[in-house]
């Protein structure tokens, strides 16, 4: 059973950057995108961006673009963590921080396109980071 | 971007009831891209429905999710202590997004 491993409690000044990673344990990340969401106290649920780490490609929310880095280790053939770099921290940065895997699950028929494509969902969680940002 | 929005905000029920909840999308998406999740209070989000209809592993049959194009419901077939919670919709396309989410609460 998988289970995603998140770096601890984070405390950082506004304009500083955070770096969290989150490290697959029982598995390899190799074949699984891992996407980052964020969630601010008392607030819902933010999606920041993905990567795949077989490939290296990250792709982000138009809203952290140019802020936010996701990557992945590339020091083995089997990829076991990936990172989450957000620069130039504000106090609204202030919130929980998970990492999930992205599983791709069996296809389904899409009538409006007449096409077959694989389901996309969020099947395991890490238990989240706390960043605060404060002066 | 596709905006999600759920409604209603908060639901107030008792057990044993049964909930029904919507996410409405700004454009259409495809079915297979929408997912459900639960959130308890400290605890990350749990897979729930996938595919706007399919029930994650172990999640129990009295959960349950339809809908199509821009209007996606789930419902919760006689509420037991333990889902009582936050239910977010969340959509997989280019740019992924969640709804705000639904709470509900026990009235």
């Amino acid at each position: 059973q998988v289970q995603l491993l998140q770096s601890g409690t984070e405390v950082k000044k506004p304009g500083s950057s955070v770096k969290v990673s989150c490290q697959a344990s029982g598995d390899s990340l190799n074949t699984y995108a891992i996407t980052w969401v964020r969630q601010a106290p008392g607030q819902g649920l933010e999606w920041m961006g993905g990567i795949l780490p077989m490939f290296g490609r990250a792709n982000y929310a138009q809203k952290f673009q140019g802020r936010v880095t996701i990557t992945a280790d590339k020091s083995s053939n089997t990829a076991h963590m990936v990172y989450m770099e957000l620069s130039r921290l504000r106090s609204e940065d202030t919130a929980v921080y998970y990492c999930a895997r992205v599983k791709r699950g069996d296809t389904f028929y899409d009538i409006l396109t007449d096409q077959n494509y694989y389901y996309y969902f969020m099947d395991v969680w890490g238990k989240g980071t706390r960043v605060t940002v404060s002066s | 971007e596709v905006v999600l929005t759920q409604t209603p905000g908060t639901l107030s029920l008792s057990p044993g009831e049964r909930a029904s909840l919507s996410c409405r999308a700004s454009q259409t998406i495809r079915s297979g891209y929408l997912t459900w999740y639960q959130q308890k209070p400290g605890q990350a989000p749990r897979l729930l429905i996938y595919g706007a209809s399919n029930r994650a592993t172990g999640i129990p049959d009295r959960f349950s999710g339809g809908g199509s194009g821009t209007d996606f419901t789930l419902t919760i077939n006689r509420l037991e202590p333990e889902d009582f919670a936050v239910y977010y919709c969340q959509q997989y396309g280019d740019s992924p997004s969640f709804g705000g989410g639904t709470r509900v609460e026990v009235k």
